[in-house]
């Protein structure tokens, strides 16, 4: 059963730069058609799709966050990346990593990881 | 960008009873919707794919419907664990989700 697991840090100060790495466990990030995916959620608020990598390296993001956000992978160590830069107070949010699925050209997401908190304060 | 509209923003409902949640896209997503429910501390969790599939291990009282712009998940008979947050979230674009259901107790 495939799991995954955030990390990083869970304060960044304005304008720097946020870096979080999602480890998947219980299968390999290169077997079957998926993508992986980056989505976060404000305190009380809905959730918000970043954006996707596939394990060729193509991704895919979210248009209103595009020019500051970069997803990565590393196949050899089953995880995949995100950075986040000039982040703001309004970037504090919990990060889920997720994996897609689909018949279509975008995803459903099934499992999610836990989530970690990222607060952006000085 | 498609905007998904969730109504109500809670519902009130007691156990045994059948809840309605409805999803409303702006544009067509013909039936790329899928359901999450997210308890308190909690990621979501995906309860239905393709507008009416289960997902593994979604009990049968968990059931959806739509295409198009219009969609709904009806729980059957609520359990006391069926008492969460529910979102809709289209991907025949990029993905977006609705702003949520509260289903709480009454």
């Amino acid at each position: 059963q495939v799991q995954l697991q955030e990390s990083g840090p869970g304060l960044v100060k304005p304008s720097q730069t946020l870096s979080l790495t999602c480890t998947v466990s219980g299968g390999s990030i290169s077997s079957g058609s998926y993508y992986w995916s980056w989505i976060r959620q404000p305190a009380g608020k809905g959730l918000e799709w970043i954006g996707r990598i596939y394990t060729s390296g193509s991704t895919n993001y979210n248009p209103s966050l595009k020019s500051r956000v970069t997803i990565s992978v590393d196949t050899s160590k089953n995880q995949f990346s995100l950075k986040l830069s000039s982040v703001t107070a309004a970037d504090t949010a919990v990060y889920y990593c997720a994996r897609g699925i689909s018949a279509a050209w975008y995803n459903w997401f099934d499992p999610w990881g836990q989530g970690t908190l990222v607060t952006v304060s000085s | 960008e498609i905007v998904m509209t969730q109504s109500p923003a809670t519902l009130s409902v007691s156990p045994g009873e059948r809840a309605t949640l409805s999803c409303r896209a702006s544009q067509s997503v013909s039936s790329n919707l899928a359901w999450y429910q997210q308890k308190p501390g909690q990621a979501p969790r995906l309860l239905i794919y393709g507008a009416s599939t289960r997902a593994t291990g979604i009990p049968a009282r968990f059931s959806g419907s739509g295409s198009g712009t219009e969609f709904t998940l009806t729980i059957s008979s609520l359990q006391s664990e069926d008492f969460a947050v529910y979102y809709c979230q289209q991907y025949n674009n990029w993905p977006s989700f609705g702003q949520g259901t509260r289903l709480e107790i009454k």
